[in-house]
C-alpha cells in the first residue's frame, strides 16, 4: 500500500526564519513520483514540484529547496528566509503508474509565518 | 497557469436538494479527478476519469456521481444533499498518470 506521512501538523515561525517541512512515504513501486503542493487560505492547490524516484538530486528554486532521500523514504521541503506570504497548508503527495497516476496525499502541514 | 474552473465557488443549500458541481478544463487533459477535503485536512479522492465515458470511484466512498461526456467537462452530482456532505470539493486534471495535477479553485459546499 502507498502512504504519505507528514508528522508536523502545525508549524509557526517568525519571518526570516528557515523552516523544514517533513514528508515520509511508503511504496512498493520502484518507479514513483513525489510532489509538493501549497494550499493558501483561498483554498486552491498550487503545484510546487514533482520529483521521480530515479532522481535523488536536491533541487533549489529561489527560497525553496527539496531534499529527496530514498534511503530514508523522505522528501523534505525547506523554505529559507520565510515570509508571511508563505503561510499556507503544504501537502506532500505520492503517485505511480501502478496506481494509475492517482495522488496519495499526506495530512498536510499548516505553516504560519508571523511578522 | 492552469486553466481549470469550478462553479459555484460557494454553495449553501438545504437538506434533500439535488446539486451539481461543475468542473471544466481547457487544457485537453484526458485525466480528471474529484477530491473531497474537510477544512485543514487531507484530500481524499472520490472520483476519477481517464477519458470520455470513463469514470471510476476513488478511495473514499461517496454518495455523489460523476459523468464524462466531453473531455473538458467533469461534473459531480449529489442527488439528495445531506449535512454530512458539507465539505470542500476540488477538481483536478492531468495529462499523463503521474504528471502533476492542476487544481481548480474548489467549491465550498454547506448543507443545512
Amino acid at each position: 500500500a502507498q502512504k504519505v506521512t507528514q508528522a508536523q501538523t502545525e508549524i509557526s515561525v517568525v519571518e526570516k526564519e528557515d523552516v523544514t517541512l517533513d514528508c515520509v512515504y511508503e511504496t512498493r513501486d520502484t518507479t514513483y513520483y513525489l510532489f509538493w503542493y501549497k494550499q493558501p487560505p483561498s483554498g486552491e492547490l498550487v503545484f510546487l514540484i514533482r520529483r521521480n524516484s530515479f532522481d535523488e538530486q536536491n533541487e533549489i528554486s529561489g527560497r525553496y529547496s527539496w531534499n529527496f532521500q530514498k534511503s530514508t523514504s523522505s522528501f523534505n521541503f525547506t523554505i529559507t528566509a520565510s515570509q508571511v506570504v508563505d503561510s499556507a497548508v503544504y501537502f506532500c503527495a505520492l503517485s505511480s503508474y501502478n496506481q494509475g497516476g492517482k495522488l496519495i496525499f499526506g495530512q498536510g502541514t499548516e505553516l504560519s509565518v508571523k511578522p | 497557469e492552469a486553466d481549470i474552473y469550478q462553479t459555484p465557488r460557494y454553495l449553501v443549500i438545504g437538506t434533500g436538494k439535488k446539486i451539481t458541481l461543475e468542473c471544466s478544463q481547457t487544457m485537453g487533459h484526458d485525466k480528471m479527478y474529484w477530491y473531497q477535503q474537510d477544512p485543514g485536512m487531507e484530500l481524499h479522492l472520490i472520483h476519477y476519469s481517464y477519458g470520455v465515458n470513463s469514470t471510476e470511484k476513488g478511495d473514499l466512498s461517496s454518495e455523489s456521481t460523476v459523468s464524462r461526456i466531453r473531455t473538458e467537462h467533469f461534473p459531480l452530482t449529489l442527488e439528495s444533499a445531506r449535512p454530512s456532505h458539507t465539505s470542500q470539493y476540488l477538481c483536478a486534471s492531468s495529462e499523463e498518470g503521474p504528471d502533476e495535477q492542476f487544481f481548480g479553485p474548489g467549491t465550498r459546499l454547506t448543507v443545512l
